[in-house]
């Protein structure tokens, strides 16, 4: 039962450089997002996808790119890597119409020096 | 503008006592309240929900209250166990399935 898979765990970038967060679920769920936890500050949305092909903007999507072209994957693309984007990213899935319980991946923390 | 918040940063209780998580909101269209619960290194986990139109819903140890007219809700742990250390986000769900997450309370039950 693998649940919400995101890879890597960690990564040290170097301000400028690119990378794409994996993420995958066998849930057959609907939805998935994207969120960034900074200290004390919560989990804040990036980006979010109600089903393949379609995604939207969060509160906080400056900065990155996804796409959804399966129902199992949603990567999440950081293009010119900046210090403001050292967090913990979390990704999550969801059954449509559901009341808010979300599943989530163990998180990726990413470094930007 | 925080729609979600929680005042208190951490907390700290004795194993056996009441554990008891404040949560404060201003949006008045959230349908639904939850708690996650989250240890260092994992991702969060679902603790429980209210519906907005309840005041109460009780799971084991761990009961939500929600005051509407305060805009309130709280999360009660009785009797808390080292296990139940870890920080706490609740969060407001709206149409749309969307999560608006508080900053969280990290949580330590001392034995």
């Amino acid at each position: 039962n693998a649940g919400v898979t995101q890879t890597p765990k960690f990564r040290i970038l170097k301000i400028g450089q690119s990378m794409t967060l994996q993420c995958t679920q066998d849930m057959n769920h609907n939805y998935m997002y994207w969120y960034r936890q900074d200290p004390g500050m919560g989990l804040k949305l990036i980006y979010y996808s109600v089903g393949a092909g379609i995604t939207d903007k969060g509160e906080v999507p400056n900065g990155y790119n996804v796409s959804r072209s399966t129902t199992e994957d949603f990567p999440l693309r950081l293009e010119l890597a900046a210090p403001s984007q050292t967090s913990v990213y979390f990704c999550a899935s969801s059954p449509p119409l559901g009341t808010g319980e979300l599943f989530f991946g163990e998180g990726s923390r990413l470094t930007v020096l | 503008d925080q729609q979600v918040k929680q005042n208190s940063p951490s907390l700290s209780v004795q194993e056996g006592r009441i554990s008891i998580l404040n949560c404060d909101y201003t949006n008045s269209m959230f349908d639904y309240f939850l708690w996650y619960k989250k240890y260092p290194a994992e991702g969060p986990t679902f603790l429980i929900s209210i519906s907005s139109i309840k005041d109460k819903n009780e799971d084991g140890r761990f009961t939500v209250f929600l005051n509407k007219s305060a805009k309130h809700l709280s999360l009660h742990i009785v009797p808390s166990q080292p296990g139940d250390s870890a920080v706490y986000f609740c969060a407001g769900h709206n149409a749309g399935n969307m999560l608006t997450f508080g900053g969280g309370t990290r949580l330590m039950v001392k034995p």
